[in-house]
């Protein structure tokens, strides 16, 4: 079954160090996703991409993010600065159809900021 | 944004019933549910569309009352492996984003 797939599955950075995480979504997949969860709470949104832009993006995924589809596959997220309070698993995810397909995620990257 | 889901936990004996709602302050065009397992990514379990709409998925099914915006996620006869945070998702017309309920911890016991 295709998955998406996302390195590193750990990360560990230093207050103000730039991280970029990296993730390759479903090949035939259009939608583009990153979500982060700070552990044990909930799924927030951060960012949509569609056709090489972004879509739509929350309260959250301010100056310091940013994200890149640099190929055909790859898709990043950049966190220019990190903060302590950026310490989250961070999952991206694709979907097929917009508003009809369900998502698949990956298995995440454990960002820890020291 | 964020739909608020009910209620936050729940332990079953295996076998038993439960229901887990979602309810959005927003007209929805779709609601998904996913289930998470400790340290793992959320997994898609079913989407639906339409007003009224009713899905199954093996035990597991779904309603989505779109006037009252308002979904709710039905697991019959539990079982050990139904254990996990079980999150509802919306989506509203035109939006490119899920945003994902408060999270209902299921535990399923023996």
């Amino acid at each position: 079954e295709p998955e998406v797939t996302q390195t590193p599955s750990h990360q560990v950075t230093q207050m103000g160090q730039e991280v970029i995480l990296r993730c390759v979504p479903i090949s035939n997949h259009l939608y583009f996703y990153w979500y982060r969860q700070i552990l044990g709470q909930k799924v927030e949104f951060l960012v949509s991409f569609y056709n090489n832009e972004i879509s739509e993006k929350s309260e959250i995924f301010d100056d310091q993010f940013s994200v890149e589809r640099p190929d055909g596959s790859n898709f990043t997220l950049k966190i220019r600065s990190t903060k302590l309070e950026d310490s989250a698993m961070y999952f991206c995810a694709s979907s097929a159809r917009l508003a009809s397909g369900g998502y698949t995620f990956g298995s995440g990257t454990r960002l820890t900021v020291v | 944004q964020q739909p608020v889901q009910s209620p936050q936990a729940v332990i079953l004996r295996e076998g038993e019933d439960a229901v887990i709602n979602c309810s959005s302050s927003k007209a929805l065009y779709s609601v998904h549910w996913y289930r998470q397992k400790h340290g793992e990514a959320p997994v898609f379990l079913m989407i639906l569309l339409k007003g009224g709409e009713q899905k199954g998925h093996d035990k597991i099914s779904a309603s989505f009352n779109e006037k009252k915006q308002q979904s709710s996620l039905y697991l019959t006869a539990s079982q050990l492996s139904y254990s996990g945070t079980y999150f509802c998702g919306t989506e509203q017309t035109g939006a490119n984003n899920l945003f994902f309920g408060t999270g209902t911890r299921l535990t399923v016991i023996p």
